[in-house]
């Protein structure tokens, strides 16, 4: 019963350009939306999130965007950089004690 | 300075042996946690604790038991250990413990059962 899927394994791009990683996920009681991203060997480090009560959240170079009627949601990197390259995981909650449902990952490469 | 610490980072054991995993943070956070990365690289949540108080336990079996003597230590003790428990480990930490309180995650603990 996989909540939250990130079907995309991987995704290549060049620096400069913009990198799209996408999630999907399945229910609709989910109150927060969250992206982590993992180097190896590190713990994931919190990147970005949205309620479920807005439909886009900007913080730099990082956008997050949720569809709640698709229940889709996606993170933008615009510029791409190569310290950008990592796994990034999609994450929601419900409204308390954190419990995060993870996707799978989708392992980013920016290439110079 | 690290703010949430693990250790070990790795652990090597045979089946059957009983093993512990630390976890400290210095946040000042209120709620922690233990997730658990398999195979198929899924990270998915044994225990949740708030204020020293189990909050969060996911059908996790029963040799697997979290001790937190303050809210700042989360410790995981796992008796018998088996083949199935080989992955790595995170421990987390976060304010109050509601959905829009972000996790600091440690760097985990790769557990290998031979």
């Amino acid at each position: 019963d996989q909540q939250v899927k990130q079907n995309s394994p991987s995704l290549s791009v060049q620096e400069g350009r913009i990198s799209i990683l996408n999630c999907d996920y399945t229910n609709s009681m989910f109150d927060y939306f969250l992206w982590y991203k993992k180097y190896p060997a590190e713990g994931p480090t919190f990147l970005i999130s949205i309620s479920s009560i807005k439909d886009k959240n900007e913080d730099g170079r990082f956008t997050v965007f949720l569809n709640k009627s698709a229940k889709h949601l996606s993170l933008h990197i615009v510029p791409s950089q190569p310290g950008d390259s990592a796994v990034y995981f999609c994450a929601a909650s419900g409204a308390s004690y954190g419990k995060l449902t993870f996707g799978q990952g989708t392992i980013l490469t920016v290439h110079p | 300075d690290t703010a949430v610490s693990q250790t070990p980072k790795y652990l090597v054991t045979q089946m059957g042996n009983d093993k512990s995993i630390k976890c400290e943070q210095n946040l000042g956070h209120d709620t922690m946690y233990w997730y658990k990365q398999d195979s198929k690289k899924f990270l998915k949540i044994m225990f949740s604790y708030n204020n020293k108080e189990l909050i969060i336990n996911e059908t996790v079996p029963n040799r697997f038991s979290p001790k937190s003597p303050d809210k700042a230590h989360l410790n995981l003790h796992i008796n018998s250990l088996e083949l199935g428990d080989s992955a790595v480990y995170f421990c987390a930490s976060s304010y109050a413990g509601t959905g829009a309180s972000p996790l600091h995650f440690g760097n985990g603990t790769r557990l290998t059962v031979t």
